[in-house]
């Protein structure tokens, strides 16, 4: 069955470092891959999304993925966090064959310290 | 352009009340899909429709309906509210070309729900 793990449910970082946030995935068949910010008390965003060619994917604010099929990963990186991106994220797979439906992890908040 | 809209934003209800939530997709999207979010978890899928009939379903009791309208906007709604129903529902909008993938979902701002 396919399912989504997000391997760290917090990670706390200083301001101007480096962060990678994991997420790891199972399934059977090809995969979209997505990741989602949700700031405290609003909806979800779209960081960036993996639906084929190139493996590293460049989001919004900084932010890149890097699809792994044979580890069934798709880590989320940033070289420098600054203190607004503090907020939950979340890992997402959707299958070719299954239309709308995502698959979310846990969920991994990202706490930046000055 | 306006973003996915959905209201209300907050609402209250009592166990056994029913609920009506509603969404309405970015200009020139057909799909929308529905999710609840527990506190502390991530989204789990409810429904999804496109061109007003159901692609997808959930692992989520009879209790929970939903439609689409022919201006693509969506109503979930909740029969005999649980205390367990209290969560953030949203909405997610997307092109939705099936055969394709459904393309980019893009959430709205939620409605909260609390049953007391």
């Amino acid at each position: 069955a396919q399912s989504v793990t997000q391997l760290d449910s917090q990670v706390p970082v200083f301001e101007e470092a480096p962060v990678e946030l994991r997420c790891n995935y199972s399934s059977s068949v090809s995969v979209y891959l997505f990741w989602y910010v949700q700031y405290p008390n609003q909806g979800l965003q779209l960081l960036l999304k993996y639906l084929s060619g190139s493996t590293l994917v460049k989001g919004i604010n900084g932010f890149e993925a890097e699809f792994n099929k044979s580890q069934t990963s798709f880590h989320l990186r940033k070289p420098s966090v600054h203190i607004s991106d503090t907020a939950e994220y979340f890992c997402a797979v959707s299958e070719e064959n299954q239309g709308g439906k995502l698959i979310f992890g846990q969920g991994t908040e990202l706490s930046v310290k000055p | 352009d306006a973003g996915v809209t959905q209201s209300p934003t907050h609402l209250i209800k009592t166990r056994g009340q029913q609920v009506t939530l509603r969404c309405s997709p970015i200009s020139g999207h057909k799909s929308v899909s529905w999710y609840q979010q527990v506190l502390g978890q991530g989204p789990q899928f409810i429904f999804q429709y496109y061109e007003k009939e159901e692609r997808g379903r959930g692992n989520f009791p009879d209790r929970f309906s939903a439609r689409q309208f022919p201006n693509y906007s969506s109503e979930l709604n909740v029969n005999a509210l649980l205390l367990g129903d209290s969560a953030l529902y949203l909405c997610a909008s997307s092109l939705g070309v099936p055969g394709l993938g459904l393309g980019t979902q893009y959430f709205g701002p939620g409605t909260r729900l609390l049953v007391l």
